[in-house]
């Protein structure tokens, strides 16, 4: 059965250091998604991503945070600039054009900044 | 007023019980309603996916929506230690793809 994949399952990063989060989302799906859920709280929307563009973002998602699709397989979240507060599972999503809200989610990456 | 509340528990019950779960939300715009699977760090697993109101049948699996409530609702039966998991109800509006997501409801099965 198809899934998403994300790596590396967990980051450790000094604050300030830029990270890249990685995600292989389903084959034939078009649509991909970042979400993240610190400890103890709800996951929450971060950015959508549709035709090589973000369709969506979240007030989170601001200019410290960035999303490409590098090639026809993967795709990523950079942080810039990492803080305290940016340490959170993340989580990748993807979903198809006919059920756009039907969204699979990978195992998520764990980021930890110290 | 919070998006979506669910009662984060937990809820232990015993094998072959019935659970039931459910969430409320404020926002009576939103037409998908998502129930989701989680494991401990792991990823949120697609358990079912409604559209608008009625409900949704899937295996022990019943998913139920009262959109003149804004309440929703999901049952499990015959209830399994493997389902002890944490469920999370997400919902987004029409024409929409952000998930607004529930705190989630922990459940222990009790063997």
């Amino acid at each position: 059965e198809p899934e998403v994949t994300q790596t590396p399952s967990h980051q450790v990063t000094q604050m300030g250091q830029e990270v890249i989060l990685r995600c292989v989302p389903i084959s034939n799906h078009l649509y991909f998604y970042w979400y993240r859920q610190i400890l103890g709280q709800k996951v929450e929307f971060l950015v959508s991503f549709y035709n090589n563009e973000i369709s969506e973002k979240s007030e989170i998602f601001d200019d410290q945070f960035s999303v490409e699709r590098p090639d026809g397989s993967n795709f990523t979240l950079k942080i810039r600039s990492t803080k305290l507060e940016d340490s959170a599972m993340y989580f990748c999503a993807s979903s198809g054009v006919l059920s756009y809200n039907e969204q699979f989610f990978g195992p998520g990456t764990r980021l930890t900044v110290l | 007023q919070k998006e979506v509340e669910q009662d984060p528990g937990p809820l232990s019950v015993p094998e072959g019980a019935i659970v039931s779960l459910n969430c409320t939300y404020s926002n009576s715009a939103f037409q998908y309603f998502m129930w989701y699977r989680q494991y401990s760090r792991k990823g949120p697993e697609l358990l079912m996916y409604t559209y608008s109101s009625g409900n949704k049948e899937d295996g022990r699996f019943t998913a139920q929506v009262d959109k003149s409530s804004k309440y929703i609702s999901l049952f499990i039966r015959d209830s399994q230690p493997s389902d002890s998991a944490t469920y999370l109800c997400a919902m987004s509006l029409y024409g929409n793809n952000r998930l607004a997501f529930g705190k989630g409801n922990q459940v222990v099965v009790i063997p």
